[in-house]
């Protein structure tokens, strides 16, 4: 079975500064798909950026955006100038058969102002 | 918007109850998904629909069970509630079979049981 792995239980970063969060994950297929979603303390969680595995160039969305390293099986995602809105539980996910999703533990993001 | 409602944010109940989880979707959306969140665990799945009374197990369904009677409305039942089911129940759904489809989530149903 496929496992996705989030090395950073907690990340610290200051307002206006970049932070990177790093997931690994495990498969023997070519062709997937590769998620962040963010969950704020309100718990609501909503997806950040996605990544198609067949695709070389890495996904961006605003100040979102992600290093993906298909050999490697990594899938870091780096936050640029960092808003205190930005705090939240961040979760990586792999998407396998079936539309189902495989998820890390999750890194919870502080905010220091 | 996406919206997916579920039916209580937060749920005392007591061991040897029934519990029932309701979770419904407003975008016409083929699949739907119950997870429950423990810390360090991430999200688990428990039980996944594609359609209309149609079920499948995920990784975690021992000592739940699940109705999809409507397409719009996927309950989670716990038959016997024991104090290992305390946790965060979230429930989401997507549309299609594609890759690509994120999933959207509900709220959260934080369960008790004493």
């Amino acid at each position: 079975a496929q496992t996705v792995t989030q090395s950073q239980p907690e990340m610290s970063v200051q307002e206006a500064e970049t932070v990177t969060l790093s997931c690994t994950y495990d498969t023997s297929e070519s062709d997937y798909y590769l998620f962040w979603y963010k969950q704020p303390p309100s718990r609501q969680m909503i997806l950040v950026i996605r990544q198609e595995a067949y695709k070389q160039q890495n996904a961006t969305e605003n100040r979102f955006s992600v290093n993906f390293q298909k050999a490697a099986k990594s899938f870091s995602l780096k936050i640029s100038d960092s808003q205190l809105g930005d705090a939240a539980m961040y979760f990586c996910a792999y998407r396998e058969y079936g539309n189902k999703l495989v998820f890390g533990a999750g890194t919870i993001l502080r905010v220091k102002s | 918007d996406v919206k997916v409602t579920q039916s209580s944010r937060y749920l005392v109940k007591r061991t040897g109850e029934k519990v029932f989880l309701e979770c419904v979707q407003d975008m016409d959306h083929e699949n739907m998904f119950w997870y429950r969140q423990d810390p360090g665990l991430g999200l688990r799945l428990i039980y996944f629909s594609y359609d209309v009374k149609m079920k499948e197990k995920g990784d975690i369904p021992e000592g739940y069970s699940v109705s999809r009677e409507k397409k719009e409305r996927f309950s989670l039942i716990l038959e016997s509630a024991s104090t290992n089911q305390t946790s965060m129940y979230l429930c989401a759904s997507s549309p299609g079979t594609s890759g690509t489809n994120e999933q959207f989530f509900g709220p959260g149903t934080r369960l008790t049981v004493l």
